[in-house]
């Protein structure tokens, strides 16, 4: 498709499970993030790639969070021991050179759901 | 720490009404202001701002940036049902590639 796809929409798991989340971004697109969006609130930076090496993690809130991008296209954020407080809207947005004209273009969002 | 303040959080209106929101930010190296409009998931770009009273401009919807008072506001005229949605004021640093996002305000726009 041509735009950033999420999979899977939505996903409801237990408490200490582990998860992945999977984002494709729009082809050509060297900048790819990934942002968590609770329920009322605004999207809350996590982590940056540009091409293959995440460039800012700073917004992973611990280490049970980690993001691959091994071949500079699609990227999977995978969360550990998963808590109730990880609940939320996982958000992917890729551009194409890290945000130099603004447009990010943000894919639908895996909603997570922990039990 | 950036901080971005969005107002009025949620605001309900009638078709055709004009109404202005309001984005205030505390930014330690100043970039851009963007804002984007989220329907449902998905939020989609609108304006990027980076100079102080230019005024950006879309159909109804303008949006201009003041850097002295470290705001924005964002206009949309003669609204129609099709503007409901949750508007999204975001801040960039000079440094770097985040974005720091408000709370958003949800408009609602009725018949």
């Amino acid at each position: 498709g041509a735009g950033v796809s999420q999979t899977p929409s939505n996903k409801v798991t237990e408490k200490g499970k582990y998860v992945e989340l999977r984002c494709d971004p729009i082809s050509g697109h060297t900048a790819l993030y990934w942002y968590r969006q609770s329920l009322g609130q605004g999207p809350e930076f996590l982590i940056y790639f540009q091409g293959t090496g995440a460039a800012d993690d700073s917004g992973l809130p611990n280490d049970r969070f980690f993001a691959v991008r091994p071949e500079g296209s699609v990227s999977t954020l995978k969360i550990q021991r998963t808590e109730r407080g990880d609940s939320a809207v996982y958000l992917c947005a890729s551009s194409f050179s890290g945000l130099n004209t603004g447009e990010l273009f943000f894919g639908e969002g895996s909603r997570l759901t922990v039990l | 720490e950036d901080k971005v303040v969005q107002s009025p959080l949620s605001l309900v209106v009638h078709e055709g009404d004009t109404v202005t929101l309001n984005c205030s930010y505390e930014v330690t190296n100043f970039r851009s202001l963007l804002w984007y409009k989220q329907e449902k998931k998905a939020p989609t770009f609108l304006f990027m701002l980076t100079s102080s009273g230019i005024e950006k401009k879309s159909g109804r919807l303008s949006s201009i940036l003041d850097k002295k008072e470290l705001f924005s506001i964002l206009n949309i005229t003669a609204t129609q049902t099709g503007d409901s949605a949750v508007y999204l004021c975001a801040v960039k640093e000079t440094s770097g590639s985040r974005l720091t996002f408000g709370e958003g305000t949800q408009l609602t726009v009725n018949p």
